[in-house]
């Protein structure tokens, strides 16, 4: 079946460094979707993307839809420490078929 | 509004036990989902509701039987479970617009089977 690369798999930052998180696909999406999960708590989303070379922002958080459609980041600018979670990417090819999501990236901010 | 919304927010049972899990939104969303996660793994689809008929069913055993009363609500009915079957149990719901369709997950049921 489809799989999503996400990358990095971890990563340990400080306090008000920017971060930035990628997704990979060996197929094309017509949606990328960003996910935010705290532990034991449903992923929150966080930044929808519809259209190849969409850029789109949530306040600190900044997303692109690439334009092949095979690929996606998230960058998130002066990292603070609730930033702390696991971020999930996801791809759908339409409406009607399941999400494809990467394995997730675990943020550690160090204070 | 994007809230989904479901309990109990913890459960367990043992594996003679008979339970149920409900997902509730008020979005008019057409399509509901139940998903299943383990520790640091993503979310898995076990079920798909669209217009309130099953339209995906990703080869779950059938101690685990899904309901959907009407367009708000979904639930997981429970039956003869394994302790593999401990898990958070992710509820979502969708609907198509414009732009695309997004998925939006409610705070998961944390399911412990002993």
């Amino acid at each position: 079946g489809q799989q999503l690369n996400q990358s990095p798999q971890s990563m340990f930052i400080q306090e008000g460094e920017d971060v930035s998180m990628n997704c990979t696909s060996s197929s094309i999406f017509n949606t990328w979707l960003w996910y935010k999960q705290d532990p034991g708590e449903g992923p929150v989303l966080l930044i929808a993307l519809y259209k190849a070379g969409e850029l789109t922002s949530n306040g600190r958080l900044t997303a692109q839809f690439g334009i092949t459609r095979k690929d996606s980041f998230l960058n998130i600018s002066a990292s603070i420490p609730s930033d702390v979670g696991i971020y999930f990417c996801a791809g759908q090819w339409t409406g009607n078929t399941p999400l494809v999501f990467g394995k997730g990236t675990r943020l550690s901010v160090i204070a | 509004d994007t809230e989904v919304t479901q309990t109990p927010k913890h459960l367990v049972m043992g594996m003679t036990n008979k339970k149920s899990l409900k997902c509730e939104q008020h979005m008019g969303h057409r399509a509901m989902y139940w998903y299943k996660q383990k520790a640091k793994k993503p979310p898995e689809l076990m079920f798909v509701y669209s217009y309130e008929k099953l339209s995906i069913n990703e080869s779950v055993p059938s101690r685990f039987s899904p309901e959907c009363p009407n367009s708000s609500l979904l639930n997981l009915h429970l039956h003869a479970l394994q302790p593999e079957d401990s898990a958070l149990y992710l509820c979502a719901s969708s609907q198509v617009s414009t732009g695309g369709e997004t998925q939006y997950f409610g705070p998961g049921t944390r399911l412990l089977v002993l």
